[in-house]
């Protein structure tokens, strides 16, 4: 089976351009998560997606950021207008609902602004 | 104060010996108990999940949960070189989806 799948692995941009990252859960999960990490805050949850619903949005660092899931596929991260600052590795995870069950996280994107 | 603690290490060991990784969480409500390993540039990858006071053993790693004391940990027996990665303990509570991830401790393996 396919894993979390995120896109692009790597994006260099210069500051005040709007970044797009994107991520295919793994089939028939329900929940999707997504992380920033950086080395002084750890791995930190941005926002989290239960049946394409956004659930708890409350790591979302600012009104820059915003997360969207239009189907139970894919999703969205947008930077807008980006930061030197939120140059970080960013990591899309999913589980199946039901038990206390793991999250599985996709191979992250590695963001540099300029 | 942090939910989950977890020494940063770095943890040196020589190649076959017992890395011992431990972690604390605050929140008593807390049931699910997972370990993550990460090597350098790449993602977090499951490793083991414990959701019952005890050990639990898989291969060469054994989780060890004690909720009275509030305080999980992990054993990699026979440490190899490969084993060198930071670990992640993460702890979930209650009905809530969201996991809370300790800062991790960096295990260097000797050879």
């Amino acid at each position: 089976d396919a894993g979390v799948i995120q896109s692009p692995r790597h994006e260099v941009t210069e500051m005040g351009q709007e970044v797009t990252l994107r991520c295919k859960p793994i089939s028939g999960h329900d929940y999707l998560f997504w992380y920033r990490q950086t080395m002084m805050r750890g791995l930190e949850l941005l926002i989290y997606f239960n049946n394409n619903v956004p659930i708890d949005d409350s790591g979302m660092p600012e009104d820059r950021f915003s997360a969207k899931m239009p189907n139970a596929s894919f999703s969205t991260l947008k930077i807008q207008p980006s930061e030197p600052r939120d140059s970080a590795v960013y990591f899309c995870a999913s589980s199946i609902t039901g038990g206390n069950q793991p999250q599985h996280f996709g191979d992250g994107t590695r963001l540099s602004i300029l | 104060q942090k939910e989950v603690e977890q020494n940063s290490g770095p943890l040196s060991v020589p190649e076959g010996a017992i890395a011992s990784l431990n972690c604390t969480y605050s929140d008593r409500g807390s049931q699910s108990f997972f370990w993550y390993r990460q090597y350098s540039g790449k993602s977090p990858e499951l490793i083991m999940s414990i959701y019952s006071n005890g050990d639990k053993e898989d291969g060469r790693f054994t989780a060890q949960l004690n909720k009275a004391s509030q305080y999980v940990s992990l054993l990699i027996r026979d440490s190899q070189p490969s084993d060198s990665a930071t670990y992640l303990c993460a702890v979930n509570a209650g009905s809530a989806r969201q996991l809370t991830f300790g800062s991790g401790t960096q295990l260097t393996v000797l050879p």
